[in-house]
């Protein structure tokens, strides 16, 4: 168990609708990380966040979102869904203490995935 | 072109062999590089992390090496068992970015 948590564990909806993913990271992490994974892709970087703020943009498009809260969960809100979206959907967290890049003393923690099903 | 390419894409290999896994990469200027392993289905789990000073660096039975001047790096698994059965991932991180840059993967299959 590596202490980070995605919501829900599997999803299915249908093109054209919005879903929101959740993850909470390990405690004590401030930067999370999302991630996309779809099955002839290896792992896509879409966004990072350190402590509420955005730090790093990856191939992610307009159609996502994200955010980090107060309490340092995020969500990730992907609309107008197709079905090329469909995919599994990661969150990491790291310690850390300005949300730069990742040194090689800050291991960084990957949640069990969100899969995500559009129909 | 990905900045980061392993091979082979996959292999399988009997229990109890030894295997190598290779990854090459043009990520420029080079921080530190990273060895996942990811069981189907779930979170990749970090095995090792390794500086530009840094040639090797050992796991239990996964050992990774670092060639730095050629952009090269391997990971080798001893003595393999079942449970080593999935992909194993290389990520490079360029100093001062905080984007990452991820290989596709090696699919390991151990089988008895």
């Amino acid at each position: 168990d590596s202490g980070v948590t995605q919501t829900p564990k599997h999803l299915i909806t249908a093109t054209g609708q919005r879903v929101t993913l959740r993850c909470s990271p390990r405690s004590g992490d401030l930067s999370v990380y999302w991630y996309q994974q779809s099955l002839d892709q290896g792992l896509q970087f879409l966004i990072q966040y350190y402590n509420g703020e955005e730090r790093a943009k990856g191939n992610i498009l307009e159609r996502f979102s994200a955010q980090q809260f107060p309490d340092l969960h995020s969500e990730l809100n992907l609309s107008s869904l197709e079905l090329g979206d469909s995919a599994l959907y990661f969150c990491a967290s790291s310690g850390g203490t300005s949300g730069g890049p990742l040194t090689s003393t800050d291991t960084q923690y990957f949640g069990p995935g969100t899969r995500l099903t559009v129909l | 072109k990905n900045q980061v390419e392993q091979s082979p894409q996959s292999l399988i290999i009997l229990e109890g062999k030894n295997c190598t896994l290779q990854c090459n990469y043009t990520v420029s200027p080079f921080s530190n590089l990273r060895w996942y392993k990811q069981d189907t289905g779930r979170g990749p789990v970090s095995l090792t992390i390794m500086t530009f000073s840094e040639n090797t660096k050992s796991n239990g039975r996964y050992t990774a090496t670092l060639d730095a001047d050629t952009k090269q790096s391997s990971l080798h698994i001893t003595a393999s068992q079942l449970s080593d059965s999935a992909s194993y991932i290389c990520v490079v991180i360029a100093y001062g970015n905080n984007r990452l840059a991820f290989g596709k993967g090696n699919q390991v299959v151990v089988i008895p």
